[in-house]
């Protein structure tokens, strides 16, 4: 089983719109998520933490944890062409920092 | 922010030979750094944890003999693919967290290693 379910797209989003990104975990000792963007041929960058259930607001990007569901997502709001890549929910699986990525969803802003 | 560097960013060899790939950390010490390996249009996955001082620690799946890891100092890590193939063409990025904030990973650049 899978350690996070993203649907991998391609989300198309129109220029200026808000992209809604999900992901379901199966793990409910995870604690920490994380939402990394990564651009074709680049590694990937890290755009928000989430430790505890709730929201959280980053300039454009809003994360969104509940551990009750096991559910985080990533809302990109006023959504730019610069923003199409892949973004990947990546939970933090022990306590020396090693990380799994999945495949990610790939979102497509059209101007 | 912390930084990683890789070197070098891109690599062409010849099959059967071994090429070495430098992950630091420039402004941070590192106990522990990540190697992973990216195919294209796939995910990346994690290759094995490299420890400062100690051996590194291989996923399953991952040859220990075939890539070699040393973490010689707390800012340096070195991959070594040996008789490197075809099949070993992948973009390689080390990852490190800062020290004692292991909830924050800095990732290096890459490395594209091209087998011919």
């Amino acid at each position: 089983q899978k350690e996070v379910e993203q649907n991998s797209g391609p989300l198309s989003v129109p220029e200026g719109a808000i992209a809604s990104l999900n992901c379901t975990y199966s793990d409910r000792g995870s604690q920490s998520f994380f939402w990394y963007r990564q651009y074709s041929g680049k590694s990937p960058e890290l755009i928000m933490s989430i430790y505890s259930n709730g929201d959280k607001e980053d300039g454009r990007f809003t994360a969104q944890l509940n551990k009750a569901s096991q559910y985080v997502s990533l809302l990109i709001r006023d959504s730019q062409p610069s923003d199409s890549a892949t973004y990947l929910c990546v939970p933090l699986t022990d306590s020396w920092g090693k990380l799994q990525f999945g495949a990610g969803t790939q979102v497509v802003v059209t101007p | 922010g912390a930084v990683v560097s890789q070197h070098p960013s891109r690599v062409i060899c010849k099959s059967g030979t071994s090429v070495k790939i430098e992950c630091r950390s420039l402004d941070f010490q590192a106990t522990t750094m990540f190697w992973y390996r990216q195919f294209p249009k796939q995910s990346l996955m994690l290759m094995a944890t490299s420890n400062e001082g100690s051996k590194a620690t291989y996923e399953q799946g991952v040859e220990k003999d075939k890539f070699l890891i040393n973490h010689a100092s707390l800012t340096l890590s070195t991959l070594t693919v040996t008789s490197a193939h075809p099949e070993d063409s992948s973009f390689y990025i080390c990852s490190a967290p800062a020290r004692g904030h292991q909830d924050t990973q800095y990732f290096g650049p890459g490395t594209r290693l091209t087998v011919l």
